[in-house]
């Protein structure tokens, strides 16, 4: 069945360093891929998404590329801020669904 | 516009006592969810209503069951509580049909629930 994987957290950064988050899924078809972040007793929030390979979504600095071919949607940041402490959801539709990924513990330290 | 919004925030009951959370948006969309998000696993959907009169089961439906009351509203029941089922839940809803290309769900706050 369709799936979503992400890599294992949590993830510890200094502010200002750069950020990847992978991403990886598997489907039948042509998912649009998205990425929902959850601050602190906070319910998620939509931070960016891609309809079909080779868009790219961006927000508030971060991006992340639809790659059919590595069937990848990595999340990427140039710079952290201590503001982007959250957790971090990657998900695909999935026929009449959303499908997430476990999600992805970020800790920005200043 | 209030968003999604989920009551109560938290609650806590026993085994074998029924309790009905409520979820209501305000942005006409016409598909409604009920998730629940436990450590390690991300988010899995219990129901999820694609327009105002259907209701479908989601991964873990077991239960659980739900009322979509009108375009507005989309109630979470247990009617008999059981300790797997402490958790947080997730309301959320979305214009575009469920699953449909670049469908993005909006979401409420939550509800905290401890069945003991």
């Amino acid at each position: 069945g369709n799936s979503v994987t992400q890599m294992e957290g949590p993830v510890t950064l200094s502010e200002e360093a750069f950020l990847t988050i992978n991403c990886t899924y598997t489907a039948t078809g042509y998912p649009s891929l998205f990425w929902y972040v959850q601050y602190p007793g906070e319910g998620l929030q939509l931070l960016l998404k891609a309809t079909k390979a080779d868009d790219k979504g961006s927000n508030k600095g971060f991006e992340a590329t639809y790659r059919k071919e590595t069937t990848s949607f990595h999340l990427e940041k140039g710079s952290v801020q201590v503001s982007d402490s959250a957790v971090y959801f990657c998900a695909q539709t999935s026929g009449s669904r959303l499908t997430f990924g476990e999600g992805t513990q970020l800790t920005v330290n200043p | 516009n209030a968003g999604v919004t989920q009551t109560p925030k938290f609650q806590v009951l026993k085994t074998g006592q029924s309790m009905t959370l409520q979820c209501a948006q305000d942005m006409n969309h016409n598909s409604m969810y009920w998730y629940r998000q436990d450590p390690g696993m991300g988010l899995r959907l219990i129901y999820y209503s694609a327009s105002e009169g259907t209701t479908d089961k989601g991964e873990v439906p077991n239960g659980y069951n739900v009322s979509r009351l009108n375009k507005r509203e989309f109630s979470l029941r247990l009617e008999s509580a059981a300790p797997s089922q402490t958790s947080v839940y997730f309301c959320a809803s979305s214009v575009l049909r469920a699953g449909g290309p670049g469908e993005t769900q909006y979401f409420g706050p939550g509800t905290r629930l401890l069945v003991l």
